[in-house]
């Protein structure tokens, strides 16, 4: 049973530019939910999708925008990198539909590195 | 607004002590839940427990225990008889139930080193 799996595992990328990172979530769960980790920092949570739609967003820019496929896959799309989008993105999933007392299942993440 | 505080940043012990990570909350909320993760040196949260806000009952989990006031809005984790492998960043949420917005809020986390 595949648990949350995402890539790349590591990216480094220069201001500016675009970048996409992907997610699978675990098998039977359809949520998906992005983290932002900043060094030595907590998960800070980006949006969150279920069917195919954004049902809630913390606090970023519209420069992070997201997707959710059919498949439950996700997308998080970052435009115009800055120093400071430098973190380690996690991606979790939970089953069914989005509820504060989820348990969340999460990814090994995606190391960006913005020069 | 919420907020979770996690005051020590890194805590070492040698194995077998025993050693407990602190986490206060702030929350308007009276329905609310409360989780610890576990962050390995892998990088993957791994989920250890989950609390609501109605429900004080301290829990036992084989080497682990929580203890959950809200009179001091605490939910503090204990692990006995430390091991190497417990070594890792252990993060304190809280996701509020009211409002129909529960984005959850962790802490900065706790560093735990456990020496042989």
């Amino acid at each position: 049973d595949a648990g949350v799996t995402q890539s790349p595992t590591h990216l480094i990328k220069t201001r500016g530019q675009q970048v996409t990172l992907r997610c699978s979530p675990k098998s039977g769960h359809d949520t998906v939910s992005w983290y932002q980790q900043a060094l030595g920092q907590g998960p800070q949570f980006i949006f969150q999708y279920y069917e195919e739609e954004e049902r809630q967003r913390g606090n970023f820019p519209d420069r992070f925008s997201g997707h959710q496929f059919p498949n439950y896959s996700s997308e998080l799309n970052v435009n115009a990198l800055l120093l400071g989008d430098s973190a380690l993105y996690l991606c979790a999933s939970s089953q069914g539909l989005p509820q504060p007392y989820n348990e969340q299942f999460f990814g090994p993440g995606t190391r960006l590195t913005v020069l | 607004a919420q907020k979770v505080t996690q005051a020590q940043t890194e805590i070492s012990v040698v194995e077998k002590e025993d050693v407990t990570l602190d986490c206060v909350y702030e929350t308007r909320d009276t329905t609310y839940y409360l989780f610890w993760y576990k962050q390995p040196p892998s990088g993957e949260l791994v989920f250890l427990i989950r609390r609501n806000s109605f429900d004080e009952q301290n829990e036992i989990s084989g080497r682990y225990s929580w203890n959950f006031q809200k009179s001091t809005s605490s939910f503090n984790f204990t692990i006995t008889a430390s091991q190497v492998v417990d070594s890792a960043v252990y993060f304190c949420a809280l996701s509020e139930a009211g409002g129909g917005s529960y984005i959850p809020t962790f802490g900065r986390g706790t560093s735990l080193i456990v020496h042989p």
